[in-house]
């Protein structure tokens, strides 16, 4: 089974820290993705990498920035957090060429800025 | 552009009860379409998936799902739900343009009666 675990489950941070938030998969996949998600609003893609040190912008970047160092591990970085990112974060990983794009999710990071 | 509607936020069945949750994709081709189920607090889990062929799909936990091209439709269903169904459900359509990325419904949350 695909296993894609995050760091932490639960955060809280105060306003201007540096949050990074970490993300693990085991199945060798190439692709890599970060997803806040809002009541209301669904998952919205903030980051997506297709393979080490390659990062492509999502739908909703702005604040956020990404490390991929590694293939099995994909970093979402909040340079200076703001109330306005307390959501819930969801790390995502697939394969690039051989599945048909199904995402294997992680269970989440609920993040909290005061 | 490609894009996914769940035109209901919530839905709430008897447990025993059939149910059908809706979702509406638009794209002009045969699309890759996906239900995923989020419960309570954790990360999303694949049910079924969609690519070609056989127009009714089965999926995990009793659930299945019709493609209607005439409707660009893939209504989930289930004959008898359960309370441990009670969840958000998200309807996926992945992106044609090779990113592998998913477009995501803003999801339908079920509440199951005793």
């Amino acid at each position: 089974d695909v296993k894609v675990t995050q760091s932490s489950r639960y955060l809280v941070k105060r306003t201007g820290e540096k949050v990074f938030l970490e993300c693990v998969q085991d199945m060798d996949h190439e692709n890599m993705f970060w997803y806040r998600q809002d009541p209301g609003l669904g998952l919205r893609l903030i980051y997506f990498s297709y393979d080490v040190k390659m990062k492509e912008k999502g739908d909703i970047p702005e604040g956020y920035s990404v490390s991929r160092e590694k293939k099995e591990r994909f970093s979402l970085i909040l340079e200076s957090a703001s109330t306005n990112q307390t959501s819930m974060y969801l790390c995502a990983s697939s394969l690039y060429q051989g599945g048909e794009g199904e995402q294997y999710f992680g269970p989440g990071t609920r993040l909290t800025v005061t | 552009a490609q894009s996914v509607t769940q035109p209901d936020i919530h839905i709430t069945v008897s447990e025993g009860a059939s149910l059908e949750l809706r979702c509406n994709y638009s794209y002009g081709a045969t699309p890759y379409l996906f239900w995923y189920v989020q419960s309570p607090g954790q990360g999303l889990q694949l049910l079924l998936k969609y690519f070609s062929g056989d127009t009714l799909v089965q999926g995990i936990k009793g659930f299945e799902a019709e493609f209607k091209r005439s409707q660009s439709s893939f209504n989930l269903r289930k004959p008898s739900v359960h309370w441990s169904d009670a969840a958000e459900y998200f309807c996926a359509v992945l992106r044609m343009d090779s990113s592998y990325k998913l477009i995501f419904g803003s999801g339908t949350r079920l509440l199951v009666r005793p």
